[in-house]
């Protein structure tokens, strides 16, 4: 059973626009959630997290917006450009077991 | 540099042979953890452990087996046991504060032949 739900799948934005990426999760007990960007052949590397007491975090040109009753969290990667091109993962974990689940991930592709 | 360096980036083997993938931190992190990730499947817990000699097995521990002889060591090995093994192996580490950042290697692409 997936516990976080990411979409979409594949995303191809053009160079300055905005590229926006979905998370559903049903377990409330989770308290922390990171998002993940991802090189082809590296490894996942933090960009961004959120806990649920704020409803939007930023950071440059990478915001998280949180919805708590809906249990939704969505990347949006303003002005986006070709180096934004990988993929990104959302996750969610919780206080109790350092326990981190992942989303399946989004590739996101950046024309020039 | 502190970072989490895993060995060896690309392996080969024929089906029926275990084989062990090296993880180790030099970040000081209590927890390490071992996951797979497969195309449109995400990351995929296998193994973690929050202190030397113990761990827990996670979603898809099955054909799998870890130790944590050292704080800096984790290793994984693939047993034949593991009906489809070929994939990306990704090691992590967090430091055992809430919430803990998941520092991650840069993967071993295990191949069976």
């Amino acid at each position: 059973q997936q516990q976080v739900k990411q979409s979409p799948q594949s995303l191809i934005v053009q160079k300055g626009g905005i590229s926006i990426i979905n998370c559903a999760y049903e377990n409330t007990a989770f308290d922390y959630f990171p998002w993940y960007q991802q090189f082809p052949g590296k490894g996942p590397a933090l960009l961004i997290a959120i806990r649920p007491d704020v409803s939007e975090k930023k950071e440059g040109r990478f915001t998280i917006s949180f919805n708590k009753s809906a249990k939704q969290f969505s990347l949006h990667i303003m002005d986006s450009q070709p180096g934004d091109s990988a993929t990104y993962f959302c996750a969610a974990s919780m206080n109790t077991g350092n326990q981190f689940y992942f989303g399946t991930g989004t590739s996101l592709t950046v024309i020039p | 540099d502190g970072g989490i360096t895993q060995s060896p980036k690309y392996l080969f083997r024929k089906e029926g042979q275990n084989v062990t993938l090296s993880c180790e931190q030099n970040l000081n992190h209590d927890a390490m953890y071992w996951y797979r990730q497969d195309p449109g499947q995400g990351l995929r817990l296998i193994y973690y452990s929050q202190i030397v000699n113990d761990f827990q097995k996670g979603d898809i521990a099955e054909g799998y087996s870890v130790s944590r002889e050292k704080k800096e060591s984790f290793p994984l090995t693939v047993t034949s046991a593991q009906k489809n093994p070929t994939a990306f192996y990704l090691c992590a580490s967090s430091p055992m504060i809430e919430p803990g950042e998941l520092f991650f290697g840069e993967g071993s692409r295990l191949t069976v032949l």
